[in-house]
């Protein structure tokens, strides 16, 4: 079955400094999701990749999605406090199962 | 607010007992899913309903059960409860059938469910 790993698994930022936040695959992946929840509460969808080399942005977090489409990167730019919380993968298990696999995800603290 | 609605938000329960969970779909959306979160085990897929039908099994214990209903509306019956049961229950629709590729899940708030 597919795993995801994501690293690190906590990082606590200064307010304004950059960060990456990375998620491996076992196996190819088909569709690979990132979503933020807060704690305790329900996951909020940030965005979906599937072609490999595939980029997405949304106000100051981008994705990518590597050309061997193995890993996926989340980077968020000048950080905010708005932006703590947890950061989850999921991916898409191929096959006639179609269902989604998370990793265990990230915890991002953002100190102001 | 993703859409999805899930209730109870909250439910305190006896090991032995059983509880329902209810969780209603996002408008147009045709696919129900459960997944169970706790600490240890992370976000974990449960079950996927499509249209009323089964589509996609997960980790589900024998002791649970899910149906969607004619409205899209999907419980997920949880039995002969243990302590290890206590975790969030989240419910997430989408449009169609698939998990991926084209698709995209909306998470409800979840229940979160303790077992005494």
């Amino acid at each position: 079955s597919q795993e995801l790993e994501q690293s690190p698994q906590s990082l606590i930022v200064q307010e304004g400094k950059n960060l990456t936040i990375n998620c491996t695959s076992s196996k190819t992946l088909y569709g690979l999701y990132w979503y933020k929840q807060k704690y305790g509460e329900g996951l909020i969808f940030l965005m979906m990749l599937q072609k490999g080399g595939e980029e997405k942005s949304h106000e100051k977090i981008t994705a990518k999605l590597d050309e061997k489409k193995q890993q996926s990167s989340l980077h968020i730019t000048a950080s905010q406090p708005s932006h703590a919380g947890i950061y989850l993968c999921g991916a898409v298990s191929g096959g006639s199962n179609y269902k989604l696999t998370f990793g265990k995800g990230t915890l991002l603290t953002v100190n102001p | 607010d993703s859409g999805v609605t899930q209730t109870p938000k909250h439910l305190i329960t006896a090991t032995g007992q059983r509880v329902t969970l209810r969780c209603s779909p996002r408008s147009g959306d045709l696919s129900v899913y459960w997944y169970q979160q706790s600490l240890d085990q992370g976000l974990q897929f449960l079950i996927q309903y499509y249209n009323g039908e089964e589509r996609a099994k997960g980790n589900i214990l024998e002791r649970f059960s899910a149906q969607q209903f004619p409205d899209l509306h999907s419980e997920l019956n949880l039995s002969s409860l243990e302590l290890g049961d206590s975790a969030l229950y989240f419910c997430a629709s989408s449009v169609g059938a698939l998990a991926g590729g084209t698709d995209t899940q909306y998470f409800g708030p979840g229940t979160r469910l303790t077992v005494l």
